[in-house]
């Protein structure tokens, strides 16, 4: 069965400084992979998507994503990080007829 | 625009009574999906439906209902039947070919549902 780990349920990061945000999967095919982010209250929106092909992914807001297959994991970074990046971060993994997501990692952004 | 319209973005509910979440999409997605959303748990599959007149129970069906009738209108009953009902449901369409989930799914701005 498909599954998504989150090991990190709140990460917080001064203004200015790298972000990683980690994603392990679980899936017996090439699995799709996605990244999505969600504001309080709100929808989410996709950030960046993996089908196949180059394995660095690039997205909106500056994020990027690597999937490595020999870790099974497809981890979410930026360079530098902006106040309005705070929000709940989720992975998720598309099989057949669904997507699979993760719990989600809040990111609280201090200046 | 196009897009997914949830209706109404805040529900109250009594106890034993059964109440209808709306999702509209006019985006000419055949799939559409119910999401429930919990603190710390992440968004679980209620019910999807690939076409119309057709759809699936996900992982977390008991106690909820749904209908599709059309292809922009996918709404989901809760019923008195559901336990614990009080939570965000998230709707979202996308198109997949054959079922593969390799399309981006687009999401509703959601119905935050609290029974009193």
């Amino acid at each position: 069965a498909q599954s998504v780990t989150q090991p990190d349920i709140h990460i917080t990061v001064s203004e200015g400084a790298s972000l990683e945000l980690r994603c392990n999967y679980s899936y017996g095919a090439t699995p799709y992979l996605f990244w999505y982010v969600q504001s309080p209250g709100q929808g989410l929106q996709l950030l960046l998507k993996y089908f196949s092909g180059d394995t660095l992914v690039q997205g909106i807001k500056g994020f990027e994503a690597e999937f490595k297959r020999s870790q099974s994991s497809f981890n979410l970074r930026k360079p530098s990080v902006h106040w309005s990046d705070a929000a709940e971060y989720f992975c998720a993994v598309g099989g057949r007829n669904k997507l699979v997501f993760g719990a989600g990692t809040i990111l609280r952004v201090k200046s | 625009d196009g897009g997914i319209t949830q209706s109404p973005k805040y529900l109250f509910r009594k106890e034993g009574q059964n109440v209808t979440l709306s999702c509209e999409q006019n985006l000419n997605h055949d799939a559409m999906y119910w999401y429930r959303q919990d603190p710390g748990q992440g968004l679980r599959l209620i019910y999807y439906s690939q076409i119309v007149n057709d759809f699936q129970k996900g992982d977390i069906a008991e106690g909820y209902s749904v209908s599709r009738e059309k292809k922009e209108s996918f709404p989901l009953t809760v019923t008195s039947a559901q336990k614990n009902p009080t939570a965000f449901y998230l709707c979202a369409s996308s198109m997949t070919p054959g079922g593969a989930m390799n399309t981006e799914a687009f999401f509703g701005q959601g119905t935050r549902l609290t029974v009193v």
